[in-house]
């Protein structure tokens, strides 16, 4: 089964608008971490957000947030106010306490923000 | 703080040519890896290393081999390079191996195998 789970591979949001992009993960390791990347066109993997299985609020960094609904396993990212730099690939990944040996990522979300 | 530095940028390779990917953080990190991304498969593991004198496989490791003999150092070996190894390749690092531990990346080495 696959650890990490993304279902949309292209996204188009309007300049200014909300996106979601989702993130569903399967681990039966009571901790873990949730983490987001970044992707723009130049390449380089940019973190964005990270997540503990056992933090009891959803992570916010600035325009970013993490909805975080442990029980349904999703982890969905959230970019408010959204930006022309912010068109890029998104990946979600996870790290298990138990075996943290192995970061897992998804295969990616392209986001597209229109003008 | 350099970060994760990898060299070469880009190369190109024959079939059956060998190369070593390099791979350097100054962050003083314990866990280290190699990744490939290829379009639509996101990023997979290669191989990865908790510490010094310490390396294990990866989700795809056949083809490559690797070894840590500092902290600081990673390299990433192709032994005979094959077309399927065309991809671009990622070294990154961690702290260590705790839910917690980001992981930092350089900045990408883009192989093209003829």
């Amino acid at each position: 089964a696959q650890k990490i789970t993304q279902t949309q591979p292209g996204m188009f949001v309007q300049e200014k608008e909300a996106v979601t992009l989702d993130c569903t993960y399967d681990t039966s390791d009571p901790s873990y971490g949730l983490f987001w990347y970044k992707q723009p066109s130049s390449g380089e993997m940019i973190f964005l957000i990270y997540q503990g299985s056992y933090d009891q609020q959803n992570a916010t960094e600035g325009r970013y947030s993490l909805n975080f609904q442990k029980a349904r396993k999703s982890a969905n990212l959230v970019i408010s106010a959204s930006q022309l730099g912010d068109s890029a690939m998104y990946f979600c990944a996870m790290r298990e306490g138990g075996t943290g040996n192995q970061f897992y990522f998804g295969t990616g979300t392209s986001l597209t923000v229109i003008p | 703080n350099a970060g994760v530095t990898q060299t070469p940028k880009f190369q190109v390779l024959k079939t059956g040519q060998s190369m070593t990917l390099q791979c350097a953080q100054d962050m003083n990190h314990e866990y280290m890896s190699w990744y490939r991304q290829d379009p639509g498969m996101g990023l997979r593991l290669i191989h990865y290393s908790v510490g010094a004198g310490i390396t294990d496989q990866g989700e795809v490791p056949n083809g490559y081999n690797v070894s840590r003999s500092t902290t600081e150092d990673f390299p990433l070996r192709l032994l005979s390079a094959a077309p399927s190894q065309t991809s671009v390749y990622f070294c990154a690092s961690s702290l260590g191996v705790m839910p917690f531990n980001e992981q930092f990346f350089g900045p990408g080495t883009r192989l093209t195998v003829l």
